[in-house]
């Protein structure tokens, strides 16, 4: 069964750096999504990407984020100057038409 | 904004006690999701429903979406202790096309062998 792909699955950072987070959706999929979701907690939109531009995001993502999709395959999440807050697992998720989300295995981003 | 509520935040049972979950929406909805996350693991979708009134089996699950598709409900009959994990209602907000899903606060299923 096709897959979303992402990685790093654990990445550690100090306050203020860059971070990339990367996302390899399913190839026939037309609509791909972030997420996070802090530990316990439910599983919070961040922004959503269709046909090479933002469709909607959330009030979670400010000036620090942003996402790109390169070469028609890789999806990032890059997060410019990290804060303690940010800490999370990131979720990347795709999908093709009106149907159920396929959601990567995540990255959990550690800011320290 | 549109909200999504689930209830109850968690459910302790023994193996092979049933178990429900709802969901309830403040607006009206054209679908809404389920979705299972194990322990550790990433949401995985489990269903969608459509209908007004509609109910959905899989094996020992069952899905019912309300008449007024503002509510939703998992039941899981004679739990398994692979059923354990959080149990996410999602349902679509925004244009049709570009729609992000809205999450519930989920159910965290727990099951005593």
């Amino acid at each position: 069964e096709p897959e979303v792909t992402q990685t790093p699955s654990h990445q550690v950072t100090q306050m203020g750096q860059e971070v990339i987070l990367r996302c390899v959706p399913i190839s026939n999929h037309l609509y791909f999504y972030w997420y996070r979701q802090i530990l316990g907690q439910k599983v919070e939109f961040l922004v959503s990407f269709y046909n090479n531009e933002i469709s909607e995001k959330s009030e979670i993502f400010d000036d620090q984020f942003s996402v790109e999709r390169p070469d028609g395959s890789n999806f990032t999440l890059k997060i410019r100057s990290t804060k303690l807050e940010d800490s999370a697992m990131y979720f990347c998720a795709s999908r093709r038409f009106s149907y159920g989300y396929t959601f990567g295995s995540g990255t959990r981003l550690t800011v320290v | 904004g549109q909200q999504v509520m689930q209830i109850p935040q968690y459910q302790h049972v023994q193996e092979g006690e049933d178990f429900t979950t709802y969901c309830n929406s403040s607006t009206t909805l054209s679908n809404i999701q389920w979705y299972k996350q194990r322990p550790g693991g990433h949401p995985v979708f489990l269903i969608q429903l459509v209908k007004s009134g509609e109910v959905k089996k899989q094996k020992r699950l069952t899905f019912q979406f309300g008449e007024a598709k503002k509510n939703s409900s998992l039941h899981i009959t004679a739990t398994q202790t692979t059923d354990v994990g959080t149990y996410f209602c999602a349902g679509p907000r925004g244009i049709q096309g570009a729609q992000k899903l809205v999450f519930g606060q989920g159910t965290r299923l727990t099951i005593n062998p």
